[in-house]
């Protein structure tokens, strides 16, 4: 089944430690998001890649990066997690404003 | 400014209860809402509503647009303690940042036996 796909499912990183998320999906769509939701909060845009173009949302941190090497993945990568960065990461596809989907998450724990 | 507003933000109810949700936005350009359910991982796709005055339907889950009130909702009859979950509402508009999802703070939904 086409899907979008999240690894690792639950990661633990130490204070400043650098971490990637991974996200990886099948539907051929042209833009990929990453969205961070806190416990409890609505999920937030962190930034989007439209095809290869990345957009940054304006109050993303500088701590987060991304990385689209190709349609099918795309990378979250943060510099140094602080422990207010422990949160749901949330990738998702889509083909222009339609057929949103999310993958299944990645629980990160800051220690 | 919130321009997704839910309401109620929690919701305590016992099984067999029917439920309304509530969902009003304030966007330029609106292009679509979507309702999705959220238990402990991803969010689950649910309805997506472009016309107004048209009913969804998926089982014991119902939803439907007010352009004009500029709202939405979604309804659960019957509720099974399955129910229990967040329900989020998130729209789409035109123009600048438009191919994000704009979320509310979600309804928190508790189904008691």
């Amino acid at each position: 089944d086409a899907m979008v796909i999240q690894n690792p499912r639950y990661q633990v990183t130490q204070f400043g430690k650098p971490v990637t998320l991974s996200c990886s999906q099948t539907l051929n769509h042209n833009v990929m998001y990453w969205y961070q939701q806190k416990s409890s909060q609505a999920p937030k845009l962190l930034f989007h890649y439209y095809d290869k173009d990345f957009n940054n949302e304006a109050d993303t941190p500088d701590n987060f990066q991304s990385r689209r090497p190709n349609t099918s993945f795309c990378f979250l990568d943060i510099r140094s997690p602080g422990l207010g960065d422990a949160a749901m990461y949330l990738c998702a596809t889509s083909r222009g404003r339609n057929g949103y989907t999310f993958g299944s998450g990645t629980r990160l724990t800051v220690v | 400014e919130d321009k997704v507003v839910q309401s109620p933000l929690s919701l305590v109810v016992h099984e067999g209860d029917t439920v309304t949700l509530n969902c009003s936005y304030e966007v330029t350009n609106f292009r679509s809402l979507l309702w999705y359910k959220q238990e402990k991982k991803a969010p689950t796709f649910l309805f997506m509503l472009t016309s107004s005055g048209i009913e969804k339907k998926s089982g014991r889950l119902s939803s439907i647009l007010d352009k004009k009130e500029l709202s939405s909702i979604l309804n659960i009859t019957a509720t099974q303690t399955g129910d229990s979950a967040i329900y989020l509402c998130a729209v789409t508009y035109s123009g600048a940042g438009s191919y994000q999802l704009t979320f509310g703070k979600g309804t928190k939904l508790s189904v008691i036996p």
